[in-house]
């Protein structure tokens, strides 16, 4: 059974970093894309970065792009967000999702982690 | 960015009746390729979002049938028939035609009464 564990979330104060990892089990992880995804409290969907499968195009929203960075690590079955120069718009439950078909041909997610909570205050 | 208009952003039915949820897209979800990149997820009270539809009509594994998506180019439509209390939560279309940004809609909250 695919399953996506994330962790590493907390809160930290304006300007800091903080990296999120998200644990994944079930599937052949170094075969598929994955994303974040981050829905602030009380708010919407919003979609924040993917990566491909061997980790070789990655892709942003311009709200983090050059702030944030998102990596795995195939031996760990593991994807990564370094989260840089936070802001308190950067609060919200970060979710992890898998990329649906594997290899390179979509981008829709099929499984989502249940989130890990970034709250950025002083 | 591709912007996506959903209509309306709630509804209060009763249990049995039908839902219908639009999503409008600022331009075509039609690839070259003959795919249309259009997706609807359900997310539950404090759930993380669930597949329901992908590539505008095609019911994701486990899903009843009576969840069903139509359209094509920029309108689409997800309809719930006989809504029942498991299906309360908020929808989200979603498209990947053209990213970065990948782009929801925003939300429509369904109520069963």
């Amino acid at each position: 059974q695919v399953h996506l564990v994330e962790s590493g979330g907390g809160v930290v104060q304006p300007g800091r970093s903080l990296r999120i990892s998200c644990a994944a089990s079930g599937f052949s992880f170094s075969n598929y894309g994955m994303h974040w995804v981050r829905q602030a409290p009380g708010k919407g969907l919003e979609w924040v970065a993917v990566i491909w499968y061997d980790g070789n195009n990655k892709y942003y929203a311009d709200s983090v792009r050059g702030r944030f960075t998102i990596s795995r690590d195939n031996s760990k079955n593991t994807l990564y967000l370094q989260m840089n120069s936070l802001r308190a718009e950067d609060t919200a439950v970060y979710y992890c999702a898998k990329i649906a078909v594997p290899g390179i041909y979509d981008y829709y997610m099929d499984v989502w982690g249940k989130g890990t909570t970034v709250a950025v205050s002083s | 960015d591709v912007l996506m208009t959903q209509t309306p952003l709630s509804l209060s039915l009763t249990p049995g009746q039908t839902a219908s949820i639009s999503c409008k897209s600022s331009q075509s979800l039609r690839h070259s390729d003959g795919k249309t990149y259009m997706y609807w997820y359900l997310q539950r009270p404090g759930q993380p979002p669930q597949l329901l539809i992908y590539e505008v009509s095609k019911r994701f594994s486990g899903v009843p049938d009576r969840f069903s998506g139509s359209g094509s180019g920029t309108e689409f439509t997800l309809k719930i028939s006989r809504v029942e209390a498991e299906d309360v939560g908020v929808y989200y279309c979603m498209q990947t035609v053209q990213l970065p940004p990948i782009t929801f809609g925003q939300g429509t909250r369904l109520e069963i009464k």
